[in-house]
Order: structure tokens, then sequence, then C-alpha cells
């Protein structure tokens, strides 16, 4: 069964501190990773999208790191800031299934302090 | 280039009326899909659609929900006869390329309660 479980389920941290969210999946076949962040009422924005052949992606302080063979990614946060806060969610592609290609995390809830 | 468009943003019925979702894809984004989101819950798939036609309604619920997506207009998501459960907030994407390599663009949602 195609699933993808992500970790913590919520993390408080102070501002300006770093911190890495995972994502483990059992996906096949595979076809790519995404990370999105969605801020408390508004829809998913899409941070990075890694295909089998990518280890690392970044977009400004956010860093997705996968390991293909472990099936397992991480989004890794540098110099946390209040607006960081939100749900990151991990959505894993599976190739040719049509509308349920995409199968999404719960997420991981994010709180940024100051 | 404006974004996703969802309407309306805030939805109020009674059980058993209906409610109507409307969502605008992208400019060129022939691919849109429906997901449903509970309270600290994830998406949910509901129904994948490509102009006219309808490729995956897999994860929606065999009555009172339907979709279409027209060759003009948007792509409209109806529930009929609401009941209370189907209070959530309902998410539309659109992508140029298929699901599978094809990057989602969401609206910011239509939220429905159901009194």
């Amino acid at each position: 069964k195609n699933q993808v479980e992500q970790s913590p389920q919520s993390l408080i941290i102070l501002e300006g501190k770093n911190c890495t969210l995972q994502c483990n999946y059992t996906v096949s076949p595979f076809s790519n990773l995404r990370w999105y962040k969605q801020d408390t009422g508004r829809g998913p924005v899409s941070l990075t999208i890694m295909t089998f052949s990518e280890n690392t992606k970044s977009n400004g302080r956010y860093t997705a790191t996968l390991d293909a063979d472990t099936k397992q990614s991480s989004l890794h946060i540098t110099a946390s800031q209040l607006s960081d806060s939100a749900s990151y969610i991990c959505v894993v592609s599976a190739q040719g299934q049509a509308g349920t290609a995409l199968i999404f995390g719960k997420g991981t809830t994010l709180s940024v302090s100051s | 280039n404006a974004g996703v468009m969802q309407n309306p943003r805030h939805l109020v019925r009674r059980r058993g009326q209906e409610a109507r979702l409307r969502c605008s894809p992208m400019k060129g984004h022939s691919h849109v899909y429906w997901y449903r989101q509970l309270p600290e819950e994830g998406l949910k798939f509901m129904v994948y659609l490509q102009k006219e036609n309808i490729i995956d309604e897999s994860g929606m619920p065999k009555e009172r929900f339907s979709a279409e997506f027209p060759k003009e207009g948007p792509s409209i998501l109806r529930i009929q006869q609401v009941v209370r459960g189907d209070s959530a907030a309902y998410f539309c994407a659109s992508s140029p390329l298929g699901p599978d390599t094809g990057e989602l663009f969401f609206g910011e949602g239509s939220r429905l309660t159901v009194l």
C-alpha cells in the first residue's frame, strides 16, 4: 500500500534556530517527491520537487534531501523566522496512477516562537 | 498570470441544501484536481479532471458528489443534500501536465460549513 509518513507531528522552535522535518514513504513505482508549505487557512504552496536522481534541492532557507534507496526525505529549515510557522506536507508521486498518483502525508505543524 | 482561483472562499449551508464550489485553473492548465481537508487531517484526493473528461474519481463518494470541467468556464464540485460531515475545506489544484510529472498549483480553498 502506498503511504507517506511524516515526523514529528508537530514541532516548536525558537526564532533563529534550525530544524529538520522527516518524511518516509512506501510508494511504488516512485516518480518524484514534493514538499509543500501550508499556512493556516491557505492553500499549499510548493517548496521543492525532486526526482529519483536528485539528492538535494534548495529553495532559499529550505533544503530538501532525498534518499531513494531508504525511501526517506528531509526538509531542513535554516535560521527559522516567525513566518515559517505553518504545516509542511510531504507528497510522493507514483508513476501512472492517474489522480491517486499523489500520496499526501499528514504534515508536520511547525511553530516558530520569538 | 493569476493563480488558481476558487470561490466562494466560505460557504454556509443547511443540511439538505446544495453546495457548488468553483475553480478556475491557471491559464494554460488543462488538468484540475479536487481535494478535501478535514481539520488536523491531510489532504484527501477526490477527483481528477482534464477538460470535459473525468479521469479519476476514485476518491469521491458515490452519492451526492459530482464534478465537472466544461470546455468553457470553471470546474465545479457539486455536493447535493449536504450533511454535517461534508463540512471541510475543499482545495482545487491545477497543473499543465499530468499528476505524476506536473507541478500542482493550489487555490486558497473553499470552506464549507453545514449547519
